[in-house]
């Protein structure tokens, strides 16, 4: 079965630090979503990912997706208190896309 | 707002009562999927729908029961609760039908403890 790997676990970083959060598929990668999860609240969609090589911002958040289709980083640049939470990686089965699994996250905190 | 909401929001219930989960949309979409969060687990899908009255296992299905009889409504039951599935419960909708991606959108979530 598919899983997804995601690193580090936790992160503790210094207001306007740079950080990276990466997510390791055991295959290939179909469709990869990143969300982000707020202490106590439900998901909220940032970015997706489909092309090898493909590469998406917003804001100061740059997901990238590798060639091989197997690995994606999400990267903040300058990060801010409000870019804390919990960030989780999701990817489309290639047997099966009407199912969606999700990595086990990134819990960030970034402190002043 | 995407119009999805889950009720209870909290609950706590003892070993071996029935328990039911609601996610309700206001959006007509035809994917919904319940998934739970565990520390260490990250989100894992327990059962999902692809239509009214089509529903199919995800991961984590054991314990867990579905219903779907209307577009908007789609119900998880836990028919005998056991301390394992204290955890928080997320509803979600795909607009996957009308986007072509599988872009979830969440509920608040129900926490739900089992003593």
């Amino acid at each position: 079965s598919q899983e997804l790997e995601q690193s580090p676990q936790s992160l503790i970083v210094q207001e306007g630090k740079n950080l990276t959060i990466n997510c390791t598929s055991s295959k290939t990668l179909y469709g990869l979503y990143w969300y982000k999860q707020k202490y106590g609240e439900g998901l909220i969609f940032l970015m997706m990912l489909q092309k090898g090589g493909e590469e998406k911002s917003h804001e100061k958040i740059t997901a990238k997706l590798d060639e091989k289709k197997q690995q994606s980083s999400l990267h903040i640049t300058a990060s801010q208190p409000s870019h804390a939470g919990i960030y989780l990686c999701g990817a489309d089965l290639p047997y099966n896309t009407d199912k969606l699994i999700f990595g086990t996250g990134t819990r960030l905190q970034v402190f002043p | 707002d995407a119009g999805i909401t889950q009720s209870p929001r909290h609950k706590v219930t003892e070993t071996g009562t029935p328990v039911t989960l609601r996610c309700h949309q206001t959006e007509n979409h035809r994917y919904m999927y319940w998934y739970r969060q565990d520390p260490g687990h990250g989100l894992r899908l327990i059962h999902y729908s692809y239509g009214v009255k089509d529903t199919d296992k995800g991961e984590v299905s054991d314990g867990y029961s579905v219903s779907r009889s209307k577009t908007e409504d789609f119900l998880l039951t836990l028919e005998s609760a056991t301390s394992s599935q204290t955890s928080v419960y997320f509803c979600a909708i795909s607009e996957r039908e009308r986007s072509g991606a599988n872009v979830l959108t969440f509920g608040a979530g129900s926490r739900l403890t089992v003593l």
